[in-house]
């Protein structure tokens, strides 16, 4: 069966700090993609990263960052000198590796930015 | 470049009531897919429907809930005679044929009286 763990259910930090949003989780297939998205508080899901399992290279787009690791079944989401605009409920989702499946949901991270 | 729409933003309704949801993939997108999110469950897959045909309905609840994506039109989710356990966010999201990546509506709001 399919899963994905967000073992922290809130984080909240200060403006500027560095902050890392954790995902572990399991599948029996060989071929699979792992995605973040982020749900501000107006509510709606925004689409961040796509990775598949074959590419294990880490990922920058400015201040947010990616950490894929097969090893440990963990794609973790690592967001630089965090901005009040950051806060927001994260959810890191996985699918099968093929078009057209649904995605798994993790429980998300509410991330708080105070400034 | 439109987004995912979905409409109503909001929708309530009293017990016994009949609830329409309706979805628009974004162009170029055939693919659709319908979650809902409940406040201690989180975000739960329902259904997944190309043109006029339903692929993946392992979601969706046995009673009640249908869900349609005909020729011309947006894809529409019914929930036939709603319950206050049906409260929730629905989302709606698409992609394109052999995409993986699911870009979402900004959801509809469902309350039952």
């Amino acid at each position: 069966a399919q899963k994905v763990t967000q073992a922290q259910t809130e984080i909240s930090v200060v403006e500027k700090e560095d902050v890392t949003l954790d995902c572990v989780y399991e599948t029996r297939d060989t071929t699979y993609y792992l995605f973040w998205y982020k749900q501000p508080p107006s509510g709606e899901l925004v689409f961040l990263i796509r990775r598949n399992s074959f590419d294990e290279q880490n990922e920058i787009s400015g201040r947010y960052s990616w950490n894929f690791q097969k090893s440990t079944s963990s794609f973790n989401f690592t967001i630089t000198a965090s901005q009040v605009v950051d806060s927001a409920v994260y959810f890191c989702a996985l699918s099968a590796g093929r078009a057209g499946t649904a995605l798994i949901f993790g429980k998300g991270t509410t991330l708080s930015v105070s400034s | 470049n439109a987004g995912v729409m979905q409409n109503p933003r909001h929708l309530v309704r009293r017990r016994g009531q009949e609830a329409r949801l309706r979805c628009s993939p974004m162009k170029g997108h055939s693919h659709v897919y319908w979650y809902r999110q409940l406040p201690e469950e989180g975000l739960k897959f329902m259904v997944y429907l190309q043109k006029e045909n339903i692929i993946d309905e392992s979601g969706m609840p046995k009673e009640r809930f249908s869900a349609e994506f005909p020729k011309e039109g947006p894809s529409i989710l019914r929930i036939q005679q709603v319950v206050r356990g049906d409260s929730a966010a629905y989302f709606c999201a698409s992609s394109r044929y052999g995409e993986e990546t699911q870009y979402f509506g900004p959801g509809t709001r469902l309350l039952v009286l």
